[in-house]
């Protein structure tokens, strides 16, 4: 089976500094990666996922993801955060041949970017 | 507008009794999800549904039971012999079929505690 890491269970960030979040996943076959995010008191929505091609996936408000296939890894970036952006984001993947469409997530990153 | 509704958002127990959560979705998607969310430890599945009338477990399915009756309708019971209830419930749903798909749509949740 498969499992997820994300390894920065809290981040605080200034307005306008950079963000990666790390996202390591244990699977040897293919995968299907995503991230989703959640906003104080709204419900879980997709920022981004990859299924093939172009290992460097954009999503919405700014962030992109990188898909390292050699580190088993779908980091999550963004060049300049927002107040706004303050949420947790979760990582999560699929096997692809898993037919049931099951994601497993990690255990979520808290951001909190200040003013 | 389409999407997944739960009921209710709020919901106190006391400990030996069951409870009925509520999903109900409009996307005519074929397979629906029941995750746990708890602090720090992410998303985890509870049960799952690909087809009306068929339902598999997740990976903490113990305490916890489902039914399919219904393409929209996919109800989570959490029963008096799961030992640690409170929580945070999600819904989800997706189109079943297909090697790159597993995007989820998640309903806002609902967050049962037991007195």
């Amino acid at each position: 089976a498969q499992s997820v890491s994300q390894h920065n269970h809290h981040v605080i960030l200034s307005e306008a500094a950079s963000l990666e979040l790390g996202c390591n996943y244990s699977y040897g076959g293919t995968v299907n990666l995503f991230w989703y995010v959640q906003y104080p008191g709204q419900h879980l929505q997709l920022l981004l996922k990859y299924f093939s091609g172009d290992p460097l996936v954009k999503g919405i408000k700014g962030f992109e993801a990188e898909f390292i296939k050699s580190k088993f890894s779908f980091n999550l970036r963004k060049p300049s955060v927002q107040w706004s952006d303050t949420a947790e984001y979760f990582c999560a993947v699929k096997a692809v041949e898993n037919a049931g469409n099951m994601l497993t997530f990690g255990g979520g990153t808290r951001l909190m970017v200040k003013p | 507008d389409g999407g997944i509704t739960q009921s209710p958002k709020y919901l106190f127990r006391k400990e030996g009794q069951n409870v009925t959560l509520s999903c109900e979705q409009n996307l005519n998607h074929d397979a629906m999800y029941w995750y746990r969310q708890d602090p720090g430890q992410g998303l985890r599945l509870i049960y799952y549904s690909q087809i009306v009338n068929d339902f598999q477990k997740g990976d903490i399915a113990e305490g916890y039971s489902v039914s399919r009756e219904k393409k929209e309708s996919f109800p989570l019971t959490v029963t008096s012999a799961q030992k640690n209830p409170t929580a945070f419930y999600l819904c989800a749903s997706t189109h079943r079929q297909g090697r790159n798909t597993g995007e989820l749509f998640f309903g806002e949740g609902s967050r049962l505690t037991v007195l």
